[in-house]
């Protein structure tokens, strides 16, 4: 079984600062994707990185995958009330024709206005 | 667009009884799953089906079984809840099961076991 540990589990910030959340594993992804989940809602991707060391932006979010494809980060800059939500990143790995995707526990991120 | 719907929304059941969930997309998409989200556990994969009749378990699949008999249609059922089954369940569908697969969940349903 392949585990993907996001740290930090919870964060609580001020409206306008930065912040980044971790997702790591041992093991190697052919892709890696972030989801938001609003309460009482399902996940909504975000974001897929395909590429050692790909690096996206979606206006005030950037996503990082590492170069072994082992990792990623988020990274937020000056944070709104509205990325408040719990981030969660999966992991995509292949073997025997077939697709996984194994989601970690999330990083619950509230911005306080 | 209605996406991903998931009908009930909530349901309290009592031990023992049993209930089926239902899932309906409109997208056509080839790929569907049942995940539940428990506390600190994360979104787990109960069962998922790679097209029309067929149906394959994922890494929590006891006490559930599933039937997929249209393309657009995905059902969960619980023949003996337990409380065990408290939890959120979430559907999602996707139209590649591949690299850059996209999975579009609905918002849930809210099952309690007493």
């Amino acid at each position: 079984t392949q585990l993907l540990e996001q740290s930090p589990q919870f964060l609580s910030i001020q409206e306008g600062e930065n912040l980044t959340v971790y997702c790591n594993s041992s093991s190697v992804f052919s892709s890696l994707q972030w989801y938001r989940q609003e309460p009482g809602e399902g996940p909504v991707l975000l974001v897929t990185v395909v590429t050692g060391g790909e690096v996206k932006k979606l206006k005030r979010l950037t996503f990082q995958f590492g170069d072994a494809r082992k990792d990623s980060s988020l990274h937020i800059t000056a944070a709104q009330p509205g990325d408040t939500g719990l981030y969660l990143c999966a992991g995509v790995s292949s073997g025997a024709g077939s697709y996984q995707l194994t989601f970690g526990k999330g990083t619950k991120l509230s911005v306080i206005p | 667009n209605a996406g991903v719907t998931q009908t009930p929304k909530f349901r309290v059941l009592k031990t023992g009884q049993s209930m089926t969930l239902l899932c309906a997309q409109d997208m056509n998409h080839e790929y569907m799953y049942w995940y539940r989200q428990d506390p600190g556990m994360g979104l787990r994969l109960i069962h998922y089906s790679v097209g029309e009749g067929t149906t394959a378990k994922g890494e929590v699949p006891d006490g559930y079984n599933v039937s997929r008999l249209k393309k657009q249609n995905f059902l969960l059922g619980l023949e003996s809840a337990a409380p065990s089954q408290t939890s959120v369940y979430f559907c999602a569908s996707s139209d590649y099961g591949g690299t850059n697969e996209k999975l579009f969940f609905g918002s849930g349903t809210q099952l309690s076991v007493l």
